[in-house]
């Protein structure tokens, strides 16, 4: 069966500074989607990335960056520049296509420090 | 572009009585739609998704129920509320590209 682990469940990092969530699955399949999602204190899942299995390029969205590591089975998020306003919890999810699952990460906490 | 709305925000609700959290999709047509639960500080929990009208898949049993009268409407039940049904309840849909989009998220207390 498919997990999603997120081995921290604390972060913090300064503002403007640089943070990475970890992230790792588990699958036996090779074509799957990876994703992150950000919850903010309103509660509502945004998504902040998204990673095909087949590519091997990182997927990249302004200051938020992937490093996908299909062989070591992790996906972690690099956030950049961080903000105030990137403090929330981050869902790392696991997606196949036709099994109509999405499996989720228990979360991990992103404290922004001013 | 598509849009997802489901409500109420927030309800409170006396154990056993009957519950209605209504979701609906604009901008697409026959999407997959999906109920999970989130309780406190845990991730996310598959209750049901959909792939058509009428057509639902259980993935917990419990005491809850789903169902889907319109293509782009799915809505969460349940005839007697217990004290473990509270949590934060969030439908989503999923894209052709194979990613899923969610509501804003339904806060249920049953007291």
């Amino acid at each position: 069966a498919q997990t999603v682990t997120q081995s921290q469940p604390e972060m913090s990092v300064q503002e403007a500074e640089t943070v990475t969530l970890s992230c790792t699955y588990d699958t036996s399949e090779s074509d799957y989607y990876l994703f992150w999602y950000k919850q903010p204190p309103s509660r509502q899942m945004i998504l902040v990335i998204r990673q095909e299995a087949y590519k091997q390029q990182n997927a990249t969205e302004n200051r938020f960056s992937v490093n996908f590591q299909k062989a070591a089975k992790s996906f972690s998020l690099k956030i950049s520049d961080s903000q105030l306003g990137d403090a929330a919890m981050y869902f790392c999810a696991y997606g196949y296509s036709g099994t109509y699952k999405y499996i989720f990460g228990t979360g991990t906490r992103l404290k922004v420090l001013a | 572009s598509q849009t997802i709305h489901q409500w109420p925000a927030t309800l409170v609700q006396p154990v056993g009585s009957p519950l209605s959290l209504e979701c609906t999709v604009e901008g697409t047509s026959n999407p997959n739609l999906y109920w999970y639960r989130q309780a406190a500080g845990r991730g996310l929990q598959l209750l049901f998704y959909s792939v058509g009208i009428g057509q639902i898949s259980s993935e917990v049993p419990q005491n809850l129920s789903a169902s889907r009268p319109q293509d782009r409407q799915f809505i969460l039940s349940s005839k007697k509320l217990l004290l473990s049904d509270s949590g934060f309840y969030l439908c989503a849909w999923e894209s052709p590209g194979n990613t899923i989009y969610f509501g804003e998220g339904s806060w249920l207390t049953v007291v």
